[in-house]
């Protein structure tokens, strides 16, 4: 059982250059989320979905994009990467609702854009 | 809109006592969970204890322990017995119907030996 899977776990970009951080969870999940995490701070969501073809905007979306055509890949494009995108990025996915479900993590992503 | 606020961005106890970091959140949500994550410095986040906004009985889970205080909108986490490997960064999050987890900053607890 991989539970939530990233990648890569390590990426340089330059300014401008465009990538899609890869995640996947095997759990059957409906829920999946995207976060970014920068020093000293706590986890701010960048989006999430609810189901496979519904996705929606958290706090911090600007410059991501996203899709869900299955329930397991979650995928999250920076279309041109700018030095304030540097960050750690997490993938989450659990079920849907405010139940006791914890949400599961993945390894996360180090990004750093010069 | 969701908030969580964690107020104390370090907190420092001796090995073997106990310690209290603070949770309070807001929400206009009846049904909501409260959730904690510790993340050493290795970067994963693993998922501590968990609080059903209709729980009656403050949730425990070995060493963890979670103080709900409803009226006031306070989930505190308390970590008895601290070891040294309790030092990390630890978050309280929010569900609730909106269903995205929002977390608070954070507060990164240092045990003493």
């Amino acid at each position: 059982n991989a539970g939530v899977t990233q990648t890569p776990k390590f990426q340089v970009l330059k300014t401008g250059q465009s990538m899609t951080l890869q995640c996947a969870q095997d759990m059957n999940h409906e829920y999946m989320s995207w976060y970014r995490q920068d020093p000293g701070m706590g986890l701010r969501l960048i989006h999430y979905s609810v189901g496979a073809g519904i996705t929606d905007q958290g706090e911090v979306p600007n410059g991501y994009n996203v899709s869900r055509s299955t329930t397991e890949d979650f995928p999250l494009r920076l279309l041109s990467a700018a030095p304030s995108q540097t960050s750690v990025y997490f993938c989450a996915s659990t079920t849907y609702g405010t139940g006791p479900d914890e949400q599961f993590f993945g390894p996360g992503t180090r990004l750093t854009v010069l | 809109a969701q908030k969580i606020t964690q107020t104390q961005p370090g907190m420092f106890v001796q090995e073997k006592e106990a310690v209290t970091l603070d949770c309070t959140y807001d929400t206009s949500d009846q049904s909501y969970g409260l959730f904690w994550y510790k993340q050493p410095s290795s970067g994963e986040m693993i998922f501590l204890i968990y609080q059903g906004s209709y729980d009656e009985q403050n949730a425990t889970e070995g060493r963890y322990s979670l103080n709900f205080q409803k009226a006031r909108k306070s989930a505190n986490l308390v970590i008895s017995a601290s070891q040294l490997g309790d030092s990390a960064m630890y978050f309280c999050a929010m569900r609730d119907s909106r269903s995205d987890m929002r977390f608070g900053a954070g507060t990164r607890l240092t045990v003493k030996p």
